[in-house]
This record gives structure tokens, C-alpha cells and sequence, in this order.
């Protein structure tokens, strides 16, 4: 079955980039969309933005000028890159497969989710 | 930007008994891009319904999903000691992908 795995620094300096990296384990890549997630400490989940395996990606307008969603298919991974980090970035990050179905949209596998910590 | 509004914000029940959640939308949302989490604390969500009320893989059929246009529901037929958690609606249908604040269920 398919995992996810995030995996980065978890902690990160104001002012610098945040990079996680989410690896695919049990299945490919390919034909599929993938998104970042975050959940600041006691609150709701937040959408950061997806990629399809090919390359194509939509970003959350709060977050656009800052995040880049990149994807690697020959090593299975996606990876996440959020600059100018201010404690407000602080939050448990997820990576999650997303799937399409003529039912609808769902996002049915996820990651642990990883902590990261912006402080100096 | 549309807007899932939960209610409520907690509902207290014991096991067995019928829990009923409510998702507003600010804006209408097709019902293929309405989807059902359950966050269990110090774990990631786990999907349990998409396209407003088809059940994911595994996912046992006390757990239901209704509604359409702006008003969407979840419902747990018979809570089960397990099933006390945090519950969060989503929307596809519009960018930016949005979330509900949450309703907690607890004991």
C-alpha cells in the first residue's frame, strides 16, 4: 500500500526558506495530484497547494508569493519550499495523495505530518 | 474564498448514540468536491467521505455523508469509543481548497 513520508529541517529561522521533501513509497507517482498541508499548533488544517505528477500546480493565494511545489518523479518525491518563514509559519506540515474519482475529489493517503519550529 | 462554517463546535455524547455534524458554505459547492476528515489526536486526517457522501476505502457504514449546495452533513449512526475525534469538512470546488474550523466530538 502507499506511504508517505515527510522529511526536512524542524527547525527554521525567520527569514529563511522552509524545504520538506515528502517521499512516495509502495506505489508511483505518476497519474496522481499531490498537496502540502499545514495545521499550526491548536488549529485548523490549511491548504498550501498541489501538484500533478506532470509538473502543473496551484498554490494557495494567501501563500503563492512564497511557495513553490516542485516534483521529482525518478526518485518518487515531491518537496515543498515556503521563503521569508515568520513565526506564523510554525506548524505541523503534511504531504497527502489526492484522488480523483467521477465521485469526487478526496484526499485519501497522508503522511505523519512533520513539525517545524521558525525560530531564531 | 469560500468558507465551511462547522457546527458545532463540540458535541458531547456517549457511545451508541447518533452524532450529527453540520458543514455551511458561504458559496454553493458541487457535492463531487465535498469531503469528510477525521483527525484523531497526534495523528494525521484520515478521509472518510468524498463527493459529499461516498464512504472511502475502509471506512465502516456507520459513517454517512449528506447534503448539497451550501449545506452538508456527517452523521455516525452509533459512536464507537474510537470514533470520538475531530471532525473536518472540505471543499474542492473552488480556489483556494478550504477546510472547516472543526467539530470536536467527545465523551
Amino acid at each position: 500500500q502507499v506511504q508517505l513520508q515527510e522529511s526536512g529541517p524542524g527547525l527554521v529561522k525567520p527569514s529563511e526558506t522552509l524545504s520538506l521533501t515528502c517521499t512516495v513509497s509502495g506505489g508511483s507517482i505518476s497519474s496522481y495530484y499531490w498537496t502540502w498541508i499545514r495545521q499550526p499548533p491548536g488549529k485548523e488544517l490549511e491548504w498550501i497547494g498541489y501538484i500533478y505528477y506532470s509538473g502543473s500546480t496551484n498554490y494557495n493565494p494567501s501563500l503563492k508569493s512564497r511557495v513553490t511545489i516542485s516534483v521529482d518523479t525518478s526518485k518518487n518525491q515531491f518537496s515543498l519550499k515556503l521563503s521569508s518563514v515568520t513565526a506564523a509559519d510554525t506548524a505541523v506540515y503534511y504531504c497527502a495523495r489526492i484522488s480523483v474519482t467521477p465521485r469526487g475529489y478526496g484526499m485519501d493517503v497522508w503522511g505523519q505530518g512533520t513539525t517545524v519550529t521558525v525560530s531564531s | 474564498e469560500i468558507v465551511l462554517t462547522q457546527s458545532p463546535g463540540t458535541l458531547s455524547l456517549s457511545p451508541g448514540e447518533r452524532a450529527t455534524l453540520s458543514c455551511r458554505a458561504s458559496q454553493s459547492v458541487s457535492s463531487s468536491y465535498l469531503a469528510w476528515y477525521q483527525q484523531r489526536p497526534g495523528q494525521a486526517p484520515r478521509l472518510l467521505i468524498y463527493g459529499a457522501s461516498s464512504r472511502a476505502t475502509g471506512i465502516p457504514d456507520r459513517f454517512s455523508g449528506s447534503g448539497s449546495g451550501t449545506d452538508f452533513t456527517l452523521t455516525i449512526s452509533r459512536l464507537e469509543p474510537e470514533d470520538f475525534a475531530v471532525y473536518y469538512c472540505q471543499q474542492y470546488g473552488s480556489s483556494p481548497w478550504t477546510f472547516g474550523q472543526g467539530t470536536k466530538v467527545e465523551i
